[in-house]
C-alpha cells in the first residue's frame, strides 16, 4: 500500500519561502506523476501542479512564478518550494501520486495526511 | 483554465436518501472527471476516475455518470459515514481544477 507523508515547517514568515517534502513509501517514486494540492482553512482545493520521476514538471499557472518541484529517486521523495509567500498562501498542504496516467484517466489515487502551513509574522 | 461548477453546494439528507450532486465543466472534458470524498481534518479520497469508474476498496452504493461537459455523482442509499463534503476535478487539461465542493449534511 503506498503511502505518502508531508513535512516541512508549519509556520512561514511573509515574503520568505515555503518548503515541503512528500515522502513515498510501499512503492517507488518512479514511473508516476507526483502532485501538490493546497486548501486554505474553511475552503476549497486547488491544484498546484506535479512533476514526473524524471523531474519534468507542470504548474499551475497562477502559481507558476513561485512555485518550484523537484525530486529526489534516491530518497524516494519529491518537494515543493513556494516563494514570497503572503497571508493568502496559508493552507494545509497535501502531495498526491497521480496514477492512471497511462490508462488515459489520470486521477489522484494516494494521499498524503496534509501539513498546515501557517504565513504569518 | 477549465472551471469546474458544483451544484448544489450543500444540501441536507437523511440516512437511505437517494442524493444527488452535479458538476459541469467549462468546456468539453470528454470523460477525464474525478470525484473524491473529503471528511473534515482528513484528506480526500477519491471514489470515481474516468467519470464512472468506481476506484477500489468503493462501495457500490456510489456511481458517476456523465461526458463532455455534465456530469453527477449519485449516492445510491446514504450512509452515516457518507457525511461529507464531495469535490469534483477534471484531469483533461492542466492545471486540474477542482469545483467548489458539495456538502452533504445530516436533515
Amino acid at each position: 500500500q503506498v503511502q505518502l507523508q508531508e513535512s516541512g515547517p508549519g509556520l512561514v514568515k511573509p515574503s520568505e519561502t515555503l518548503s515541503l517534502t512528500c515522502s513515498v513509501s510501499g512503492g517507488s517514486i518512479h514511473g508516476y506523476y507526483w502532485s501538490w494540492i493546497r486548501q486554505p482553512p474553511g475552503k476549497g482545493l486547488e491544484w498546484i501542479g506535479y512533476i514526473f520521476y524524471s523531474g519534468t514538471t507542470d504548474y499551475n499557472p497562477s502559481l507558476t512564478s513561485r512555485v518550484t518541484m523537484s525530486v529526489d529517486t534516491s530518497k524516494n521523495h519529491f518537494s515543493l518550494k513556494l516563494n514570497s509567500v503572503s497571508a493568502a498562501d496559508t493552507a494545509v498542504y497535501y502531495c498526491a501520486r497521480l496514477g492512471g496516467v497511462l490508462t488515459g484517466r489520470p486521477m489522484l489515487d494516494y494521499w498524503g495526511q496534509g501539513a498546515l502551513v501557517t504565513v504569518s509574522s | 483554465d477549465i472551471r469546474m461548477t458544483q451544484s448544489p453546494s450543500s444540501l441536507s439528507a437523511s440516512v437511505g436518501d437517494r442524493v444527488t450532486i452535479a458538476c459541469r465543466a467549462s468546456q468539453n472534458i470528454n470523460t477525464y472527471l474525478n470525484w473524491y470524498q473529503q471528511k473534515p481534518g482528513r484528506a480526500p479520497r477519491l471514489l470515481i476516475y474516468g467519470a464512472s469508474s468506481l476506484q477500489s476498496g468503493v462501495p457500490s452504493r456510489f456511481s458517476g455518470r456523465g461526458s463532455g461537459t455534465d456530469f453527477t455523482l449519485t449516492i445510491a442509499s446514504l450512509q452515516p459515514e457518507d457525511f461529507a463534503t464531495y469535490y469534483c476535478q477534471q484531469s483533461y487539461n492542466t492545471p486540474h481544477t477542482f469545483g467548489g465542493g458539495a456538502k452533504v449534511e445530516i436533515k
